[in-house]
């Protein structure tokens, strides 16, 4: 049974340029959130998609924006970059009826704006 | 809104002896209370979980956290400690979800574990 998978696991971008980050959840998995951890932090919720929606949403610029497909799939995209945005994407899933489901991570994408 | 405060940031044991990292939440209602586990390069791994009930709560690793509403606490223990427990270690707290969404994770700092063998 494959965990939460993301891809790619290293990226480097220059400022200015956009990126996109990619995510598969969990196997039965229904919910995916994403987060941000710079380094020495703890992560920082971006937003959360449910049933192709985003359902709510942290304190971050319109710049991040994401998507969530049919097969329950997501995509982070981060627009006109800047040196702060280097940091270790993470993406959870859960399963939304569950109630008390925890949120199973994948390892990561780590972005460097250079 | 909600908050972790994990006082130490960088705590050093000796292998086999036993451990206590703090964490302290701030929520407006009743909590979810989780611990993850990170090592370099890595991504989150649950050791456990406090959704409802019993106070005590046992994780993988040997890892238990205790649920104090009083103090708004949720420390984490382990009786001994092994070479391969050395990681940063990751309180957070939740709530839960409404209108369609599930719940959202606070995370605090985080504490790095050091083990000297």
């Amino acid at each position: 049974d494959a965990g939460v998978t993301q891809s790619p696991t290293h990226l480097i971008k220059t400022r200015g340029q956009q990126v996109t980050l990619r995510c598969s959840p969990k196997s039965g998995h229904d919910t995916v959130s994403w987060y941000q951890q710079a380094l020495g932090q703890g992560p920082q919720f971006i937003f959360q998609y449910y049933e192709e929606e985003e359902r709510q949403r942290g304190n971050f610029p319109d710049r991040f924006s994401g998507h969530q497909f049919p097969n329950y799939s997501s995509e982070l995209n981060v627009n006109a970059l800047l040196l702060g945005d280097s940091a270790l994407y993470l993406c959870a899933s859960s399963l939304i009826t569950g109630g008390s489901s925890p949120l199973h991570f994948g390892n990561g994408t780590r972005l460097t704006v250079t | 809104a909600q908050s972790v405060t994990q006082p130490d940031i960088h705590i050093t044991v000796s292998e086999g002896a036993s451990l206590e990292l703090r964490c302290n939440y701030s929520y407006g209602a009743t909590p979810y209370l989780f611990w993850y586990v990170q090592s370099p390069g890595q991504g989150l791994q649950l050791l456990l979980k406090y959704f409802s009930g019993d106070t005590l709560v046992q994780g993988i690793k040997g890892f238990e956290a205790e649920f104090k509403r009083s103090q708004s606490s949720f420390n984490l223990r382990k009786p001994s400690v092994h070479w391969s427990d050395a990681a940063e270690y990751f309180c957070a707290v939740g709530g839960r979800g409404s209108g369609g969404s599930n719940y959202k994770l606070t995370f605090g700092k985080g504490t790095l574990l050091t083990v000297n063998p």
